[in-house]
């Protein structure tokens, strides 16, 4: 069974520049999420996704980042314009929905690792 | 607010000894933890989980012990082998899958 695909797996951009990342979760995981993680921090929450609504946004600075899920399946998260602040690795995960058990096992693609110079 | 707090970032531990990493957690409505293990330019994975209804959780060298009263959770590795070198994050979530992590502890197993 493939993992969780994401690319690129790094990018170095200009400040000010606009960057995307893509995101392909493994097949038949409704949730999608997004998590940014900061050296030396742990992953902190972006966005969630239950098919291609965003259910959670609360922690999206939504001044500048976006994200789209527009099938259900894959998704795009976008800065623009980039900050030197929002060099970090960008994580998605994907998981199967919730339904009636209190957790279900998120799987970790292997980030993005963005250097804004 | 750091709301899942690993205070020691680093831990070495001689092969073939106990690894016991700690986490401490703040928020009363946590309700299911866990740990994640993470190897250099890789995404985290999924160790070892416990419920708060309970207050250990074993899995082969890997026991977690849930202490809900003082809200401390600990992995136990046993026995520590070179392999199991690599950040660990503890984690936790009140429900909807959303989870909070720790800052990570990364543990060295050494020769």
């Amino acid at each position: 069974e493939a993992g969780v695909v994401q690319s690129p797996r790094y990018k170095i951009i200009e400040k000010k520049q606009p960057v995307a990342f893509w995101c392909n979760p493994i097949s038949g995981h409704n949730t999608l999420y997004w998590y940014l993680q900061n050296l030396g921090q742990g992953p902190e929450l972006l966005i969630r996704y239950e098919n291609e609504e965003a259910v959670d946004d609360s922690q999206l600075p939504k001044d500048r980042f976006s994200a789209e899920r527009l099938k259900g399946v894959d998704s795009t998260l976008k800065i623009q314009p980039a900050e030197l602040g929002d060099s970090a690795v960008y994580l998605c995960a994907s998981s199967p929905s919730l339904g009636y058990i209190p957790y279900n096992e998120q799987f970790f693609g292997p980030g993005t690792r963005l250097t804004v110079l | 607010d750091q709301q899942v707090k690993q205070n020691s970032p680093s831990l070495s531990v001689q092969e073939g000894r106990i690894s016991i990493l700690n986490c401490d957690y703040t928020n009363s409505m946590f309700d299911y933890f866990l740990w994640y293990k993470k190897y250099p330019a890789e995404g985290p994975t999924f160790l070892i989980s416990i419920s708060s209804i309970k207050d250990k959780n074993e899995d082969g060298r890997f026991t977690v012990f849930l202490n809900k009263s003082a809200k401390h959770l600990s992995l136990h590795i046993v026995p520590s082998q070179p392999g199991d070198s690599a950040v660990y994050f503890c984690a936790a979530t009140g429900g909807g899958n959303k989870l909070t992590f720790g800052t990570g502890t990364q543990l060295k197993v050494e020769l």
